[in-house]
């Protein structure tokens, strides 16, 4: 069954470092997510991404936080410079369509830890 | 902001009984839920979903029933089986983002 794949598994990363989160989503698939959940939080949405485009972002993205499609197969999340609230896991997720009855499926993670 | 709420952190349930697990919303807007699985170290994997507008869906051992009048939907487990322990969480969307509660633990116990 396809699935949802995240690079790195596990990022350490100095405060003020910048840092890139690496996702493949379903190949089929047309949007993509990116969600975070700080350790004992519920999973708190960040930015959806459709057509090559943010289609819509939370309050915790703001301008340290970028995404991108740079080729058909790659969506990634960069964090411009980290700063310690930024430790979390940060799941991608991609989905068919955008409702509908599409579920979004999850990739596994990547655990975020600033030192 | 809790406009999804799951108010259990955890439930232990007998092998072969019932799992009920509970969810609660505030946002009318919400007109598609879903209830993800999630184990250590691992994202959460969907589990099943419904429309706004049914009641009960049901996909093998698994049925989630919802109660637009009350906010209300439950997720039923039958018969529930040790390899069903894990975290449950509840979320709601109305246009992409998915809105999550914050999960409940079930032990399946043997």
């Amino acid at each position: 069954e396809p699935e949802v794949t995240q690079t790195p598994s596990h990022q350490v990363t100095q405060m003020g470092q910048e840092v890139i989160l690496r996702c493949v989503p379903i190949s089929n698939h047309l949007y993509f997510y990116w969600y975070r959940q700080i350790l004992g939080q519920k999973v708190e949405f960040l930015v959806s991404f459709y057509n090559n485009e943010i289609s819509e972002k939370s309050e915790i993205f703001d301008d340290q936080f970028s995404v991108e499609r740079p080729d058909g197969s790659n969506f990634t999340l960069k964090i411009r410079s980290t700063k310690l609230e930024d430790s979390a896991m940060y799941f991608c997720a991609s989905s068919r369509e955008e409702n509908s009855n599409q579920p979004q499926h999850f990739g596994d993670g990547t655990r975020l830890s600033i030192l | 902001d809790q406009q999804v709420k799951q108010n259990s952190p955890s439930l232990s349930v007998q092998e072969g009984r019932i799992s009920i697990l509970n969810c609660d919303y505030t946002n009318s807007m919400f007109d598609y839920f879903l209830w993800y699985k999630k184990y250590p170290a691992e994202g959460p994997t969907f589990l099943i979903s419904i429309s706004s507008i049914k009641d009960k869906n049901e996909d093998g051992r698994f049925t989630v029933f919802l109660n637009k009048s009350a906010k209300h939907l439950s997720l039923h487990i039958v018969p529930s089986q040790p390899g069903d322990s894990a975290v449950y969480f509840c979320a709601a969307s109305s246009q992409g983002p998915l809105v999550f509660g914050k999960g409940t633990r079930l032990s399946v116990i043997a």
